[in-house]
């Protein structure tokens, strides 16, 4: 009954090779997130998504990008990983823009680029 | 989104209360005040959030000055499961609902 879901977990690859992360939740949410917490353990959103469409893009490279199939999906794929790229993803979903309604989070894929 | 001030770190005895303080002297009247936690290798969870009134649920408590500049996450009796970093974000429901996370306080409860 996992409420935000991630595959994989783990993700460990070469620098250049292009990668996804699977995002889906069950909550019948219409907003999706995706968050980067870097190895300083700082949280930052990357994306997100209401009703499919993109809403918030905060600077992240083009080698990012994310699509959402459904409402229910948010995937995350990114080409020519560097090492920079190493960190834990978050997706997170709630239930339209409206601020104040609390988001959910996943249980983050660790990524390492060697 | 207001920047928020909070202690890096704190220690709390396990079965006492536990008050997380959070500065925001600088939050507008339409920003609320949001708490979540992140426990180890976990993903964020929602604790909490207010805009000018005090709230209760059933984990916390969340104490906001009359003028709004600095609010108090009480966890009433705390457990060992309750070690985790805390973060207080103040959000403007116009911001498109981006959570902008500081560095919060890790909180060790001991036994």
């Amino acid at each position: 009954d996992t409420a935000v879901s991630q595959t994989p977990k783990y993700l460990v690859t070469q620098m250049g090779n292009d990668k996804s992360i699977k995002c889906e939740q069950n909550l019948g949410h219409d907003t999706m997130y995706w968050y980067k917490q870097d190895s300083k353990k700082f949280l930052k959103i990357m994306f997100s998504y209401n009703n499919k469409e993109l809403i918030i893009n905060e600077t992240v490279p083009n080698r990012f990008s994310p699509k959402s199939p459904d409402k229910a999906h948010l995937n995350l794929h990114i080409n020519s990983l560097e090492l920079g790229d190493s960190a834990v993803y978050f997706c997170a979903s709630s239930q339209g823009l409206i601020s104040y309604n609390e988001q959910f989070f996943g249980p983050g894929t660790r990524l390492t680029v060697l | 989104d207001a920047k928020t001030t909070q202690p890096p770190s704190m220690d709390c005895a396990e079965g006492r209360a536990a008050n997380l303080p959070c500065n925001h002297s600088t939050i507008s009247g339409n920003e609320y005040v949001y708490w979540y936690r992140q426990i180890h290798s976990q993903g964020p969870q929602y604790i909490i959030h207010g805009l000018k009134n005090n709230e209760t649920n059933e984990m916390a408590s969340l104490i906001i000055t009359e003028d709004r500049k600095s609010s108090t996450l009480i966890l009433p009796h705390a457990t060992l499961r309750d070690t985790a970093v805390y973060y207080c974000i103040v959000r403007d429901k116009a911001a498109g609902n981006k959570l902008t996370f500081g560095g919060g306080t890790r909180v060790l409860v001991k036994p």
